[in-house]
């Protein structure tokens, strides 16, 4: 089974410019997270899709940061205009429906830095 | 705010040791708590997954335990390995967030030959 893919997996760019990241989750998993992971702190939930729609982005700072996940398959996150406080690792998870556990399965992440 | 606070930050052992990394959190309605491993420049992989109903979870030379009433946990690791060395993430999903995960920062740890 193919795990979770995210590309790219290095990005450098400069304050006030855009960038995306793309993430293909687990076949048939109906949930996908991404997270930000700021060096030396755990995980943050930006964004939780479940298929299409929106199920929690209470942590999504909205002025600059948008995601999308059409068809309910792939998904993107895009930062515009980028601060240099958005360095981080941003890692993408998807979990199946099935079960109680709802285990998380993670992509390696994208490491953006931020000039 | 439901959080996750995880000590030591790092810690760094001797090859054959055996040792404990311990994680609190701050309410017991909690659905499952999971033990992660991430090694530099890669994602997270689960280790061990403890649901709320349980006392711990074994899996070769890892052992996790749950004690809801204290809000802990903690990861027995015996017989450390340099191949041991990463960090290590304890996350809960506590019933008043549903689905999300809450992180602590994670345990540093080295194991050295």
């Amino acid at each position: 089974e193919a795990g979770v893919a995210q590309s790219p997996r290095y990005k450098i760019i400069e304050k006030r410019q855009s960038v995306a990241f793309w993430c293909n989750p687990i076949s048939g998993h109906a949930t996908l997270y991404w997270y930000q992971q700021i060096l030396g702190q755990g995980p943050k939930l930006l964004i939780q899709f479940q298929n299409n729609g929106v199920v929690d982005d209470s942590q999504l700072p909205k002025d600059r940061f948008s995601a999308e996940r059409l068809k309910g398959v792939d998904s993107t996150l895009k930062i515009q205009p980028a601060k240099l406080e958005d360095s981080a690792v941003y890692l993408c998870a998807s979990s199946s429906l099935q079960g109680r556990a709802n285990i998380q399965y993670f992509g390696a992440g994208t490491r953006l830095s931020v000039l | 705010k439901q959080e996750v606070t995880q000590i030591p930050a790092a810690l760094s052992v001797p090859e054959g040791e055996n040792l404990v990394l311990n994680c609190s959190f701050t309410d017991s309605a909690i659905y499952n708590l999971q033990w992660f491993r991430q090694d530099p420049g890669k994602g997270l992989t689960s280790l061990l997954l403890i649901q709320s109903s349980q006392r711990e979870q074994t899996s070769g030379r890892l052992n996790a335990s749950l004690d809801k009433s204290s809000g802990r946990s903690t990861l027995y690791i015996a017989a450390s390995q340099p191949g041991d060395s990463a960090t290590y993430l304890c996350a809960v999903r506590y019933v008043e967030y549903g689905n999300k995960l809450v992180f602590g920062a994670g345990t540093i740890l080295r194991v050295k030959s």
